[in-house]
Parts: C-alpha cells; sequence; structure tokens
C-alpha cells in the first residue's frame, strides 16, 4: 500500500512570495491533516478534512494560509504572502475515518525555508 | 483546554537497556485516544502505538509498551532493549472525540539517544 505523498520536498522562497504544497493521502483514507512543526516543536494541527470538507480549521492563520481538497482525495496547503516565522516543516497526514482510535500516517513532509 | 506535557528534552541510554519517555496530559474529555509517534532524523513521523482512555490493558507493540495510569493522567512509553536504531524525537499525542471542539494535539518532544 502507498503512503501518503507529499510534494515538494524542500522550498527556499523570500518573504512575501506565495507558495503551495501538494499532498496526497493514502487511498481509501476520508480524513485529511495538515500540520506545522517548527524546529524544536512538536507538530501543530493547520486544518483537518473529512473527505473535501473543512472539519477544524481553527489554528489556521486565515490571513495568509489557505487549503483546499475539492475532490476528497488530494489536498493543496497555499501561503501569500509568506513571512520569515513561516519556515518549517509542513507535515500532511490522513487517516480511514476521525474517531479517537484512529491512527494518522504520515507523509516525509515539505521543508520551507523563508529568507 | 487540552494539554501534553512532556518534561524530558532529550535522554541518553545505553543500548540494550530499557527506557521510560514522559507523557503527562489534560483533557475534559471523558474519551480520548493517546498514541506515540517516532520521528528519526529523516523527517517522517512513524506511528509506534495506541492507547485508548477505556481501554483496560496496557498497549503493547512489539519492545513498545505503554504505561496508562488514568488517575495520574499519564501515558509514558517504554522501549524495551534499545538499539541504535532507537536514536530519534519521540511524540506523545492526544486527540479527542470528534464531536468536541477538541483538537488534535502534540507534545514538545523527547529525543532520545543511544549509546552503543
Amino acid at each position: 500500500e502507498a503512503g501518503v505523498a507529499q510534494s515538494p520536498r524542500y522550498k527556499i522562497i523570500e518573504k512575501r512570495q506565495s507558495v503551495a504544497f501538494w499532498c496526497n493521502p493514502i487511498s481509501g483514507h476520508a480524513t485529511l491533516y495538515w500540520y506545522q512543526q517548527i524546529l524544536g516543536q512538536g507538530p501543530k494541527l493547520l486544518i483537518q478534512f473529512q473527505n473535501n470538507g473543512v472539519v477544524d480549521d481553527s489554528q489556521l492563520p486565515k490571513d495568509r494560509f489557505s487549503a483546499e481538497r475539492l475532490k476528497g482525495v488530494d489536498s493543496t496547503l497555499k501561503i501569500q504572502p509568506a513571512k520569515l516565522e513561516d519556515s518549517a516543516v509542513y507535515l500532511c497526514a490522513s487517516s480511514l475515518e476521525r474517531g479517537i482510535w484512529e491512527t494518522q500516517y504520515f507523509g516525509p513532509g515539505t521543508r520551507l525555508l523563508v529568507l | 483546554a487540552q494539554k501534553i506535557t512532556q518534561t524530558q528534552p532529550g535522554m541518553f541510554v545505553q543500548e540494550k537497556e530499557a527506557v521510560t519517555l514522559d507523557c503527562t496530559y489534560d483533557t475534559s474529555d471523558q474519551s480520548y485516544g493517546l498514541f506515540w509517534y517516532k520521528q528519526p532524523s529523516s523527517g517522517e513521523m512513524i506511528f509506534l502505538i495506541y492507547q485508548g482512555s477505556y481501554d483496560e490493558q496496557n498497549a503493547t507493540e512489539g519492545r513498545y509498551s505503554l504505561n496508562f495510569q488514568k488517575a495520574r493522567k499519564s501515558a509514558n512509553l517504554v522501549i524495551s532493549a534499545s538499539q541504535l536504531g532507537d536514536s530519534a524525537m519521540y511524540f506523545c499525542a492526544m486527540r479527542g472525540r470528534y464531536s468536541s471542539a477538541s483538537k488534535i494535539i502534540f507534545g514538545s518532544g523527547t529525543r532520545l539517544s543511544i549509546r552503543p
């Protein structure tokens, strides 16, 4: 079974530029998550989708971050415009459903550096 | 509000020894799940073990076991017979029931280093 795919793996941009990340979850997984992991910290949930609907986006900085999962499969996360403090690893994860017992499976992450 | 606390920023352990990584949590939910993940230097998060709040038995997965003490709100990870490949960051995580506003939260992690 293929795992969670993410691209690109690395991205370097200058502040005020835009950037987009792509995620393809494990086949059949209804729930998709985007996390931000700043160096030295644990992952922080940005947004959670159930199929193509948003379940939780309370920690997404909506003035600059947006995410979509139009067909309930793959997803994109966009930052526009980027700030220096957005430098982090962006992790995508998926799970079959969103019960408390559901294990999340993570992709390799996208390392973003904002200069 | 939910909270996960990992009080050990770093630990050094001799190969083949057992090690316990601490995790305490706070939640108002009656039902919740506790997870441990391993993050090697390559960056991917690897699921290790799960414990449900209503599970009476402590979870075990191979060399990993979870010492779950519900009254103390602790969910410590025990790794038996540590190996060099166990050197990594370890994160404790919790998720509340999906119908509530509970978020999925991670602790700040513990960096485990295994000495040969």
